[in-house]
């Protein structure tokens, strides 16, 4: 595809349940980037991966939070045990290698814990 | 640390008129400077990117901006706003004191309002 692609869009889970968001970057590019953003406000970074190598995951608010991109293209952001505070839009972009392009953002997961 | 500060939550503007929203940073290291749209249940967009080359700006949209280094400053302007321009947009910054990342950091976003 042309752009960065998101599944599933939107995900309601039940508190306690574990929840596998996955993100498809534009084929080619280097960096990935997880981000959540809470209604309103702005996007929190999570980690970050330069190809299969997780370079920071300085963001993950516990160790509830996993993320894995094993073949430095695909990714996966695991939730483990969902908690009410978990809900959120979580967005994934990537960018090319150098620095100075933008990051390209897919249009994220809406995760609703009940 | 990089960071950046929005000021307002919410901007309101007649259609046709100036916009201007605000965006300051903070950063150890020259920054590149990014501006994204947000639309309703979508993701971010790129409006415009500094990236130490001209210090104006110019985007998509009619959008422009200007980098002040003394000021810390990079706020967005458009002449003359329209109805379409209505959305959430958001001042971003990366530089190399995230270990050689280039991490964008966010600020919080200013919610543009157009009125008829």
């Amino acid at each position: 595809g042309a752009g960065v692609s998101q599944s599933p869009r939107y995900k309601v889970a039940k508190r306690g349940q574990d929840v596998a968001l996955r993100c498809d970057p534009i084929s080619g590019h280097v960096s990935l980037f997880w981000y959540q953003q809470a209604l309103g406000q702005g996007p929190e970074f999570l980690t970050y991966f330069q190809n299969e190598a997780q370079l920071d995951k300085s963001g993950l608010p516990s160790d509830r939070f996993f993320a894995e991109r094993p073949e430095g293209s695909v990714s996966t952001l695991k939730i483990q045990r969902t908690q009410q505070e978990d809900s959120a839009v979580y967005l994934c972009a990537s960018r090319p290698y150098s620095e100075v392009s933008e990051a390209f953002f897919g249009q994220g997961t809406r995760l609703t814990v009940v | 640390a990089q960071s950046v500060t929005q000021l307002g939550s919410h901007v309101s503007v007649s259609e046709g008129a100036l916009v201007l929203l605000r965006c300051n940073y903070s950063s150890s290291v020259p920054p590149y400077l990014f501006w994204y749209v947000q639309y309703p249940n979508q993701g971010l967009q790129l409006l415009l990117k500094y990236t130490s080359a001209a210090t104006l700006v110019k985007g998509i949209n009619g959008f422009e901006a200007e980098f002040k280094k003394s000021e810390t400053s990079f706020h967005l302007t458009k002449p003359s706003a329209h109805m379409s321009d209505a959305a959430e947009y958001f001042c971003a910054v990366s530089d190399s004191s995230s270990g050689g990342s280039y991490i964008p950091t966010f600020g919080r976003g200013t919610s543009l309002i157009v009125h008829p």
